[in-house]
């Protein structure tokens, strides 16, 4: 069975600490993708990674892949209470167009 | 960008009635799209991709007869859920993109079945 998972689950810190989310998933696969859902709304697309090794950068957020680890990061620097919201990582199985959800990171950044 | 619109935005109906759900690519045409399904402060639950002009591919567990897909031309699927009890109350979000672009996903539809 495929499996997404993220950690932690949950996530209080600091603002101005640094952080950082986990992403494994459990098949081959070389695309993965980051989102963020505020409450009540729907996904906001924030890194696309196409390959072994990418590593995309926007704002206080870095992410990166790799692919033979099966494992991709989601690193919070200097936090600001308006990154406070759910982070989800997103992979898709090589060989499909379908997208399978990790659990998710809800993170809650403390003024 | 591409845009994908879904409506409505939240509907309430009574259990045992049906209800429509719309998802619309504004600008690209999708010949796939994607329904997912998502309980609160849980993960997205792919629940089928919607295929057009040829029939949905559900994932294992969902039932295709309570949730009817229909993907009639290269701009809009249609989800039905059908004969809804309250355990159907859920979010509701469609997605569709290009291939090599990461899927857009419409603002979901927040249904409650009272």
């Amino acid at each position: 069975e495929l499996k997404v998972e993220q950690n932690p689950l949950f996530l209080s810190m600091q603002e101005g600490k640094n952080y950082t989310i986990y992403c494994n998933y459990s098949t081959t696969s070389d695309r993965l993708y980051w989102y963020r859902q505020d409450p009540g709304k729907s996904l906001e697309s924030l890194f696309v990674l196409l390959s072994n090794g990418a590593v995309k950068q926007e704002g206080r957020l870095m992410a990166s892949l790799d692919t033979k680890a099966r494992l991709s990061t989601l690193h919070i620097t200097a936090a600001v209470h308006d990154l406070s919201a759910t982070y989800f990582c997103a992979v898709e199985p090589k060989g499909t167009y379908k997208y399978i959800f990790g659990t998710g990171t809800r993170l809650k950044v403390l003024a | 960008g591409a845009v994908v619109s879904q409506h409505p935005s939240w509907v309430i109906c009574k259990s045992g009635t049906s209800v429509k759900i719309e998802c619309r690519s504004l600008d690209f045409q999708a010949t796939t799209m994607f329904w997912y399904r998502q309980f609160p402060k849980q993960s997205l639950m792919l629940m089928a991709t919607s295929n057009e002009g040829s029939k949905a591919t559900y994932e294992q567990g969902v039932e295709k007869d309570k949730f009817l897909i229909n993907h009639a031309s290269l701009t809009l699927s249609t989800l039905t859920v059908t004969s809804a009890h309250p355990e159907d109350s859920s979010f509701y979000i469609c997605s569709a993109g290009g291939r090599d672009s990461p899927l857009h996903f419409g603002n979901g539809t927040r249904l409650t079945v009272t």
